[in-house]
């Protein structure tokens, strides 16, 4: 089956540094990922989607420049929190779909939790 | 904008019956996917099951099977005898085809408990 590795699964960093995180399929090609976040007890909220070779479309409110996204291979994407806070604690889960199958469901990553000191 | 509501924020079950998981949506497409995604507390997000809009039938998986309402735009998740390992939180989510990056929207999720 499809199986998607995010990296680290958790995180703990100061405050005012920079954090990646790692999304990759590992068994299939990805043209598009997605990047949620999500707060204790509640739902994934879609922060971006990653499209290969191209920049990212963030979702309305998520700062672009705070949250980087780098989807430079088939396989690959990355989120960068650039000089993170403690307000940005919080878990990150990707997704990706297999690609030319545009309809079929998402397969996610175990999620990385950060925490920001 | 498509909206997907879980009114349920949390649930119990005992070990054994069989519970149901409401889920109602806003589209005005007619085409569309919808799913349940179970959350466990290791937070893995696992496909549940899936229904296709245009199909009439039912989408069922073992023991999880779907109430698919088009006209009400509903769409509910019902497990039969339900296992300790049901424990989880449960999103409903939306997915219209062909719409840039086909993207789910999700539901608030409702947290189900089941008990021995």
């Amino acid at each position: 089956g499809a199986v998607v590795s995010q990296h680290p699964s958790w995180v703990i960093c100061k405050s005012g540094t920079s954090v990646k995180i790692e999304c990759r399929s590992l068994d299939f090609q990805a043209t598009t990922m997605f990047w949620y976040r999500q707060f204790p007890k509640q739902s994934l909220m879609l922060m971006a989607t990653s499209n290969e070779g191209s920049k990212a479309t963030y979702e309305q409110g998520v700062e672009k420049d705070k949250f980087l996204i780098n989807h430079a291979s088939l396989t690959l994407s990355t989120l960068t929190v650039t000089s993170a806070h403690p307000e940005d604690s919080s878990f990150y889960i990707c997704s990706a779909r297999r690609q030319g199958t545009e309809n079929s469901p998402l397969h996610f990553g175990n999620g990385t939790r950060l925490t920001v000191t | 904008a498509q909206t997907v509501t879980q009114s349920q924020p949390e649930m119990s079950v005992q070990e054994a019956e069989t519970v149901t998981l409401s889920c109602t949506y806003d589209t005005s497409e007619s085409n569309y996917y919808l799913f349940w995604y179970k959350q466990p507390p290791s937070r893995q997000m696992i496909l549940v099951i899936r229904q296709e809009a245009y199909k009439q039938q039912n989408a069922t998986e073992n023991r999880f099977s779907v109430n698919f309402q088009k006209a009400a735009k509903s769409f509910s998740l019902k497990i039969s005898d339900s296992q300790l390992g049901d424990t989880a939180m449960y999103f409903c989510a939306f997915m219209k085809p062909m719409e840039y990056g086909n993207k789910l929207v999700f539901g608030a999720g409702t947290i189900l408990r089941v008990k021995s």
